[in-house]
């Protein structure tokens, strides 16, 4: 069965310091892996995806997040925090053409201090 | 920009209600699916909805449940009888594809049966 786990609950780090974010995948096949971003009180917000393409995905507002395969990992990274990615970030997995729904991690919430 | 919509944003309802939310899909998506997150735990498949029928549903999704597409645009979440356990954020999202593709989220209904 397919799975994500996200390795923290909750991420603290200061206002212009690197962060990240760590994801383990368990998955039969080739999965696509995304991550979901959800500010207090909105919906959810697809930050990055990677569909078997190449292995270091950009997404928007600066966060990355490579795919390692001999690591089953998706870990998502910024170089510099900023106050505004206070949220809550989620790692998914869709299993390879097998219908559309999303696996969701936990879920880690992230503070940023000023 | 397209983006899902999701009516209420808030429902309180008594136990034993009826209870229908409602979303507006991006209009070209072909693939809609329901969501639901209970407070303080991770975001939860439901079913996923396409050519009028369901394609999947976990096992969440009992005979209490059930989905429309009334009319061509909207896509409706009802719930036969209302539990405590049912209150939850509820989720619905699109896509184009299906398979191997990010879906797009609404802001959520939060439901609260009381």
């Amino acid at each position: 069965a397919q799975s994500v786990t996200q390795l923290d609950s909750h991420v603290s780090v200061s206002e212009g310091t690197p962060v990240l974010l760590r994801c383990n995948y368990s998955s039969s096949y080739s999965p696509s892996l995304f991550w979901y971003v959800q500010h207090p009180n909105k919906g959810l917000q697809l930050l990055l995806k990677y569909t078997s393409a190449a292995t270091l995905v950009k997404g928007i507002n600066g966060f990355e997040a490579e795919f390692k395969k001999s690591e089953t990992s998706f870990h998502l990274t910024k170089p510099s925090a900023h106050m505004s990615d206070a949220a809550e970030y989620f790692c998914v997995v869709t299993p390879y053409n097998q219908g559309g729904k999303l696996i969701f991690g936990q879920g880690t919430e992230l503070s940023v201090k000023p | 920009e397209p983006e899902v919509t999701q009516t209420p944003s808030h429902q309180v309802t008594q136990m034993g209600q009826e209870v229908i939310l409602r979303c507006v899909p991006i209009s070209n998506h072909l693939y809609f699916y329901w969501y639901r997150q209970i407070l303080g735990q991770k975001v939860e498949f439901l079913v996923s909805f396409y050519n009028n029928e369901i394609s999947e549903k976990s096992e969440i999704f009992d005979d209490q449940f059930s989905v429309e597409r009334p009319d061509g645009s909207n896509f409706t979440l009802k719930i036969r009888s209302t539990k405590l356990e049912d209150s939850a954020m509820y989720f619905c999202a699109s896509n184009r594809r299906g398979m191997n593709t990010e879906a797009f989220f609404g802001q959520g209904t939060r439901l609260t049966v009381v």
